[in-house]
């Protein structure tokens, strides 16, 4: 089970941390990944950690302005964003990366809207 | 970076039909592919990986093929359940491409 928490309504040049409460499964165990939805758009993927945070990836659209990180002892993922723009704006699903191919499992979601 | 294009963008169906959907890959991607269903407010749902590997749950229905850079699903027999939105993925250890999704609405 995967709980996305931290969306909200945010201004322009404005920062948010997102959250993802992990359970039913050894979190410490799997890579996760964040995975974005502009309104009416389709899926991107935007941020990926390793099991034990060694390893991080971005997409180019963010790098430099998000952050990745986990907390293992708390089952959790964070997602810090910085410098939102309003293309931003979207549902920001986090997944839980099956070893060796894809994501088995999401959350519901949590809605960032970057407005003014 | 590799891009994915699925087609068509919008397909219209009837309840028993059999329907497939393509996804090309700007270069090879062996067989790293998944397929997502997605319904209206809902999160993506994981249908088939590995290009042709079914997802325990998924309905037999589903099926997936295909390698290098061209990929198809298959939905034998259209159910009610079956009109969503679907969108293929190539995924490896750093980097995962969504195509931009098919729509399959009823006719």
């Amino acid at each position: 089970h995967l709980l996305e928490s931290g969306g909200g309504l945010v201004q322009p040049g404005g920062s948010l941390r997102l959250s993802c409460a992990a359970s039913g499964f050894t979190f410490s165990s799997y890579a996760m990944s964040w995975v974005r939805q502009a309104p009416g758009k389709g899926l991107e993927w935007v941020s990926a950690i390793s099991g034990s945070g060694g390893a991080i990836y971005y997409t180019d659209s963010v790098k430099g302005r998000f952050t990745i990180s986990r907390d293992n002892s708390k089952n959790t993922l964070y997602l810090q964003m910085n410098s939102l723009r309003a293309e931003d704006t979207a549902i920001y699903y986090c997944a839980k990366d099956r070893p060796g191919t894809t994501f088995d499992l999401w959350g519901r979601g949590t809605l960032v809207t970057v407005s003014s | 970076d590799i891009q994915m294009t699925q087609s068509p963008s919008t397909l219209s169906a009837s309840v028993g039909d059999r329907v497939t959907i393509t996804c090309r890959a700007s270069q090879s991607i062996s067989t790293w592919l998944a397929w997502y269903q997605q319904k209206p407010g809902k999160a993506p749902k994981l249908l088939i990986y590995d290009a042709s590997s079914l997802e325990s749950g998924v309905p037999s229905r589903f099926s997936g093929s295909g390698s290098g850079t061209e990929f198809t699903l298959t939905i034998s027999s259209l159910q009610p359940d079956d009109f969503a939105t679907y969108y293929c993925q190539h995924y490896n250890s750093y980097s995962n491409t969504f195509g931009q999704g098919t729509k399959l609405e009823i006719k």
